[in-house]
């Protein structure tokens, strides 16, 4: 079975400081990996997807993230931090195992970001 | 095209009252999830279809049922409501092709 840690249950940055949030993963499968972020009583916007390609990801607002098969990792960064990206960031991982996975996709326990001005 | 709905947003029940939650996809995606959301635990999978007429139960399934009558609409109910089942309900779909997944925009369920 698959699972995914997110390793900060909280994060905290100031405006302009970089971004890192930390995520592994474990899978007997070659997985897909993705970032979600939800902001305070919103729905889920996907930022990236890993999806076999690049090892290197970039998503959506200046958000990148790096597969590394080695570490079992796909950290999400960001150069910058903004006052909007203030939100919960969820790492989810969908197993690829011959069309048996039906997609179904498994969630890390999130992340909340703080930017402090 | 809306993509995938959910009715309704909002919802308040009594402890063993029944309700059920409807999500409507017009995109003809084939798979169709529905996940419950909690403080710290991210969302986690209640149950599933893969196709019309078809579902499976996912890792949260207890006290809850679904149905897939027709290919763009999964319906999820709660026969008789507990405490415990406040939280908030997304649905999902995804075509066949495992591109991206579309969420619904969420229903908020309390339970007195």
């Amino acid at each position: 079975a698959q699972s995914v840690t997110q390793l900060d249950s909280h994060v905290s940055v100031s405006e302009g400081t970089p971004v890192l949030l930390r995520c592994n993963y474990s899978s007997s499968y070659s997985p897909s990996l993705f970032w979600y972020v939800q902001h305070p009583n919103k729905g889920l916007q996907l930022l990236l997807k890993y999806t076999s390609a690049a090892t290197l990801v970039k998503g959506i607002n200046g958000f990148e993230a790096e597969f590394k098969k080695s570490e079992t990792s796909f950290h999400l960064t960001k150069p910058s931090a903004h006052m909007s990206d203030a939100a919960e960031y969820f790492c989810v991982v969908r197993i690829n195992a011959g069309g048996t996975s039906y997609g179904k996709l498994t969630f890390g326990q999130g992340t909340i970001l703080t930017v402090h001005p | 095209n809306a993509g995938v709905t959910q009715t309704p947003k909002f919802r308040v029940l009594k402890t063993g009252q029944s309700m059920t939650l409807l999500c409507a996809q017009d995109m003809n995606h084939e798979y169709m999830y529905w996940y419950r959301q909690d403080p710290g635990m991210g969302l986690r999978l209640i149950h599933y279809s893969v196709g019309e007429g078809t579902t499976a139960k996912g890792e949260v399934p207890d006290g809850y049922n679904v149905s897939r009558l027709k290919k763009q609409n999964f319906l999820l109910g709660l026969e008789s409501a507990a405490p415990s089942q406040t939280s908030v309900y997304f649905c999902a779909s995804i075509g066949s092709s495992y591109n991206e997944q579309f969420f619904g925009p969420g229903t908020r369920l309390t339970v007195l």
